[in-house]
């Protein structure tokens, strides 16, 4: 079993629509939970960084971590075309062992 | 500020061929990684460094591969006699260091095709 699991995708959405992107994850030792967005060609960028269980809101995106069911989330609101990416989960128990997703690819059509 | 860069963005060479990928970190992060990422798959860990520690070279693939890191900044992944399944993108991210997991920085790392 991989330490994480994201569903590959692809996703396509419509412009405006609310986007939810999952991870689940074995480990219950994970406490340090990221997302990053890919685009073409571009190396991952840090969108989210959340400690331990909880809610955390930047503007459109929010992370929610369930440590209970090992499960964490992101949500997009009113999704635009320059969302349009690859999104990659990350977590880490601490120190530097890192464990990512596969990336789940998101469309949003205009 | 800069990002952490990336060199060659793309490397094109023949089966055999040694190569350098060179990344140059966030001005003072102390931690280094390389990893690669090939089409559909996840992110794989090679190696990290931090300060002046010994570098973690749990996940390099095989004795072809090597990195070094000198003067605690700038760091060259090599590797040696290429084969084809080294063809994939090479990732180099830099974060403040090991207190707890602070999150990565990546470059846009360097795209290898080997013929």
């Amino acid at each position: 079993q991989k330490e994480v699991e994201q569903d590959p995708g692809p996703l396509s959405v419509p412009e405006g629509a609310i986007v939810s992107l999952n991870c689940t994850y074995s480990n219950s030792a994970f406490q340090y939970f990221m997302w990053y967005r890919q685009y073409s060609r571009k190396g991952p960028e840090l969108l989210m960084y959340t400690y331990s269980s909880g809610n955390k809101e930047d503007g459109r995106f929010t992370a929610q971590v369930d440590k209970s069911s090992k499960y964490i989330s992101l949500f997009i609101r009113d999704s635009q075309p320059s969302d349009s990416a690859t999104y990659l989960c990350a977590m880490s128990a601490s120190g530097n062992q890192f464990y990512f997703g596969t990336g789940t690819s998101l469309t949003v059509i205009p | 500020g800069a990002g952490v860069s990336q060199s060659p963005s793309n490397k094109v060479t023949e089966k055999g061929k040694d190569v350098e990928l060179r990344c140059d970190p966030i001005s003072g992060h102390t931690a280094l990684y390389w990893y690669r990422q090939s089409l559909g798959q996840g992110l794989e860990f090679l190696i990290y460094f931090q300060g002046n520690s010994a570098p973690d070279k749990s996940g390099l693939p095989s004795d072809r591969f090597s990195a070094e890191r000198t003067g605690g900044s700038v760091s060259t992944l090599t590797i040696q006699r290429t084969q084809q399944e080294d063809s994939a993108v090479y990732l180099c991210a830099s974060s403040h260091g090991t207190r707890e997991a602070q999150p990565q920085h990546f470059g846009d790392g360097t795209r290898l095709s080997i013929l």
